[in-house]
């Protein structure tokens, strides 16, 4: 079975400064993808970034990028230019690759609060 | 705009007594799951649909059931609610047909048994 490991409990972060949060993955799979997903207090959870593990280039979304190193089994988010709507929870998550016929499903990591610091 | 909808918000329950959540999609997304999320925790899958077939977690418990009877709409009941089961229920959706590969989530329903 596949795990994802977030190692920081909680980030804090000035506004208009750079914070990187950490994610790694244990899995046997080589076809797979990886997103991060945000939670605000009002507890939707909200795509940030995805990336597919057959795609070498890190995935960017305007402020938001990713470390991906497959080999180390490692993916980490970085936000630049914070601000204060970015304050949530961060959930790392793993899913496994291509058409399985049966669903497949997402396998989140333990989360990263973060907190934008005026 | 295309979207995940769950109601309601908030739903309050006494111990014991059947409940219903529901969940609706506009995104005719073929797949539909039901995550339960503990105060901060990470969403826990409970089973999900993929078209019609029913797939349940190994760990999910007798209490919760579901249904689907249609591709936009899909039920969460939990048939004798313990307190245990106070948490954040959250609906997602995802397209295999077509992808893209992320879940689409609604904005949950926050269940309190008394």
């Amino acid at each position: 079975a596949q795990t994802v490991t977030q190692s920081q409990p909680e980030m804090s972060v000035q506004e208009a400064e750079t914070v990187t949060l950490s994610c790694t993955y244990d899995t046997s799979e080589s076809d797979y993808y990886l997103f991060w997903y945000k939670q605000p207090p009002s507890r939707q959870m909200i795509l940030v970034i995805r990336q597919e593990a057959y795609k070498q280039q890190n995935a960017t979304e305007n402020r938001f990028s990713v470390n991906f190193q497959k080999a180390a089994k490692s993916f980490s988010l970085k936000i630049s230019d914070s601000q204060l709507g970015d304050a949530a929870m961060y959930f790392c998550a793993y899913r496994s690759g291509g058409l399985t016929g049966g669903g497949n499903k997402l396998t989140f990591g333990t989360g990263t609060q973060l907190k934008v610091e005026l | 705009d295309a979207m995940v909808i769950q109601n309601p918000r908030y739903q309050v329950t006494q111990f014991g007594k059947p409940v219903t959540l529901s969940c609706s999609q506009t995104l005719n997304h073929n797949v539909m799951y039901w995550y339960q999320q503990k105060s901060s925790q990470a969403p826990k899958l409970l089973f999900h649909y993929y078209d019609k077939d029913f797939n349940n977690e190994a760990d999910t418990p007798d209490n919760f059931q579901s249904r689907r009877p249609n591709t936009s709409f899909c039920f969460l009941d939990i048939r004798s609610p313990g307190l245990g089961d106070a948490a954040m229920y959250l609906c997602a959706t995802s397209s295999e047909l077509t992808g893209p590969m992320e879940l689409f989530f609604g904005s949950g329903t926050q269940l309190s048994v008394l």
